[in-house]
């Protein structure tokens, strides 16, 4: 099966300007999730979808930062304005759900890496 | 306190040797554990999960998960090159709850 697609791979952006990130999933993955891995620590959760519905947000920096997932396939997240804390890679995961059960791990996509300056 | 903590590393081991990683954890809510191994620049990939108490093998990767004392530990045993990367643990309490992963530790195994 093809994995989790992300786009760009890079991007270099002066603070203040807005960038976005764009994922696809597994096809008939309804779980998608978007983590912040900052150099040298582990992923943190920014946002979790089921579908096109938000499950967990909780650690999403509302103020700068927004996510939607339209159709419950495609997600895009979004930073603006970006601040040079931000820079770290954006990793776009998702799963699958089988008999209403979740199928445990998650697939990660290879990831954007963000530098602000 | 973090609630979960790994070693950082780096962890540098001759090839074929045994390599034992671990993480300790606080939450006692965790069921479900996982192992992925990520290379540099690449996303994490899964290498192992389990539910619970006990060992799961698989080939040269042995999970196992002391739920009684919050430690989980992974064994890779006859340790290759290719073995090289960055290991995260990583844990939730089930369903579609949020996981929480370790910081990883950095492995290099030397030809």
């Amino acid at each position: 099966e093809a994995g989790v697609a992300q786009s760009p791979r890079y991007k270099i952006i002066e603070k203040r300007q807005s960038v976005a990130f764009w994922c696809n999933p597994i096809s008939g993955h309804a779980t998608l999730y978007w983590y912040q891995q900052i150099l040298g620590q582990g992923p943190k959760l920014l946002i979790q979808f089921q579908n096109n519905g938000v499950v967990d947000d909780s650690q999403l920096p509302k103020d700068r930062f927004s996510a939607e997932r339209l159709k419950g396939v495609d997600s895009t997240l979004k930073i603006q304005p970006a601040k040079l804390e931000d820079s770290a890679v954006y990793l776009c995961a998702s799963s699958l759900v089988r008999g209403g059960e979740w199928v445990y791990g998650y697939t990660f996509g290879s990831g954007t890496r963000l530098t602000v300056v | 306190q973090k609630e979960v903590e790994q070693d950082p590393g780096p962890l540098s081991v001759p090839e074929g040797a045994i390599v034992s990683l671990n993480c300790t954890y606080s939450n006692s809510a965790f069921q479900y554990f996982m192992w992925y191994r990520q290379y540099s620049r690449k996303g994490p990939e899964l290498l192992m999960y389990t539910y619970s108490s006990g060992n799961k093998e698989d080939g040269r990767f042995t999970a196992q998960v002391d739920k009684s004392s919050k430690y989980i530990s992974l064994f890779i045993r006859d340790s290759q090159p290719s073995d090289s990367a960055t290991y995260l643990c990583a844990m939730n309490s089930g369903g579609y709850q949020k996981v929480t992963f370790g910081t990883g530790t950095k492995l290099q195994v030397i030809p």
